[in-house]
């Protein structure tokens, strides 16, 4: 593995349904971030961590829920998925320390709730 | 809620053009400034981080105003591969605290 990688690449989820999109990154970063992105609306982030064991609500995080065990792992899970949930989500990390601090994206997953 | 403003575009410039995009945040105390460039359905990344000085990387010069709060990114003699989105970042706080991010601004390069 090299820099962030995400899964699954797409999917085609049913309304209601539980579905949880993975994150790793192999940079041991402190910082993790998971964003949405919609046409017209730009990046939106969901949920972020700022260190394992730790994580915090960003601008639109209702429906979605994030767990932070170790400094690889950011899952991102949709307890029950809901058409409005369709959009293409990034995960992406950043060492945590300075003020310049680049984030560094993953491909992302393009998920379509029907 | 923070705000970073871009003119959205797009811009449709040929071969060997300069073209400029500027960007309005609305925080006075943000601390940190960025440009990530973002292909057709492809993640963003970093193309330059903006200093107060002004910074310059070969045919990109980026440039903060913060007396009026903007920034801006000029291309010298555009390219065919420059055809991308341009997102304009603020970092509020420092550190590892969230990056906001500008809607983007749509460059089209053409021959």
């Amino acid at each position: 593995i090299a820099g962030i990688t995400q899964a699954p690449t797409s999917q085609i989820l049913a309304a209601g349904r539980r579905m949880t999109l993975r994150c790793t990154q192999d940079m041991r970063h402190n910082a993790m971030y998971w964003y949405r992105q919609d046409l017209g609306l730009g990046l939106r982030l969901i949920h972020y961590s700022n260190t394992a064991g730790t994580t915090g609500k960003g601008e639109v995080p209702d429906g979605y829920s994030v767990s932070r065990a170790n400094t690889d792992d950011f899952p991102l899970t949709l307890a029950s998925a809901v058409p409005s949930q369709t959009s293409v989500y990034f995960c992406a990390s950043s060492q945590g320390q300075g003020d310049y601090n680049e984030q560094f994206f993953g491909p992302g997953t393009r998920l379509t709730v029907l | 809620r923070k705000e970073v403003e871009q003119d959205p575009g797009p811009f449709n410039v040929p071969e060997g053009a300069t073209v400029a995009f500027n960007c309005t945040y609305s925080n006075s105390a943000s601390q940190s400034f960025f440009w990530y460039r973002q292909d057709c359905r492809k993640e963003p990344k970093l193309l330059m981080s903006v200093y107060s000085s002004g910074n310059e990387d070969g045919r990109f010069t980026a440039q903060l105003n913060r007396a009026s709060q903007y920034i801006s990114l000029l291309i010298r003699d555009s390219k065919l591969s420059d055809s991308a989105t341009y997102l304009c970042v603020v970092n509020d706080y420092g550190g590892n605290t969230p990056l906001v991010f500008g809607k983007g601004t749509r460059l089209s390069v053409i021959a």
